[in-house]
């Protein structure tokens, strides 16, 4: 079993649309939490960073843990054309000299206009 | 703030060849990494440098992959000789110490695509 599993997509939605991202751990030693977003041929950019649970929001998107479900979740809100990429879900471990990011393979997101 | 710097952007190569790919990360960060992403997955670390010290290698296959981080700042990571299988972006990227007052972000080069033949 992965420690990290992200629902694999690929997703097309209509502008406009509400997004659901998910994804769902089984290491209960994560306790910060990430959403980065990669566009094509381009690295990953940090877009979200939770630690607690509960729900942190950014304009259109809002970030979302659940840690006695050990599930995380990406909302996007009105999406644009522009919110086309695939976004990762990315946690690690809170002490530690690594304290590397686990990632989630990816969901590519595709927003028709 | 210029970003982590990659080179090469492309590489074809034939199996059993060798590459190296250069990283030169953002001014001042302490922490590189090196992540390897095959299409349709998620990066998956080969090794963590702290300054000019490996933390963390666990995940690098040692038979083939080496990687170096002379005098803390700019790294190399080489592949001798190539599998098809190594077929893949290789990214590198850069942190801060994480600490109470950052969050550890890490931020990603452009990546180098490797074709193996």
């Amino acid at each position: 079993q992965k420690e990290v599993e992200q629902d694999p997509g690929p997703l097309s939605v209509p502008e406009g649309a509400i997004v659901s991202l998910n994804c769902t751990y089984s290491n209960s030693a994560f306790q910060y939490f990430m959403w980065y977003r990669q566009y094509s041929r381009k690295g990953p950019e940090l877009l979200m960073y939770t630690y607690s649970s509960g729900n942190k929001e950014d304009g259109r998107f809002t970030a979302q843990v659940d840690k006695s479900s050990k599930y995380i979740s990406l909302f996007i809100r009105d999406s644009q054309p522009s919110d086309s990429a695939t976004y990762l879900c990315a946690m690690r471990v809170s002490s530690g000299s690594a304290r590397q990011l686990t990632f989630g393979s990816g969901t590519q997101l595709t927003v028709l206009p | 703030e210029a970003g982590v710097a990659q080179s090469p952007r492309y590489k074809i190569i034939e199996k059993r060849q060798s590459v190296a790919f250069w990283c030169n990360p953002i001014s001042g960060h302490a922490t590189l990494y090196w992540y390897q992403q095959i299409l349709g997955q998620g990066p998956k670390l080969l090794i963590q440098f702290q300054n000019n010290g490996v933390v963390d290698d666990s995940q690098l296959p040692k038979d083939r992959f080496s990687a170096e981080r002379l005098k803390g700042v700019d790294s190399t990571l080489k592949i001798q000789p190539a599998k098809l299988e190594d077929s893949a972006v290789y990214l590198c990227a850069s942190s801060l110490e994480i600490g109470p007052q950052n969050t550890g972000e890490l931020f990603f080069g452009e990546g180098s695509r490797l074709t193996v033949l």
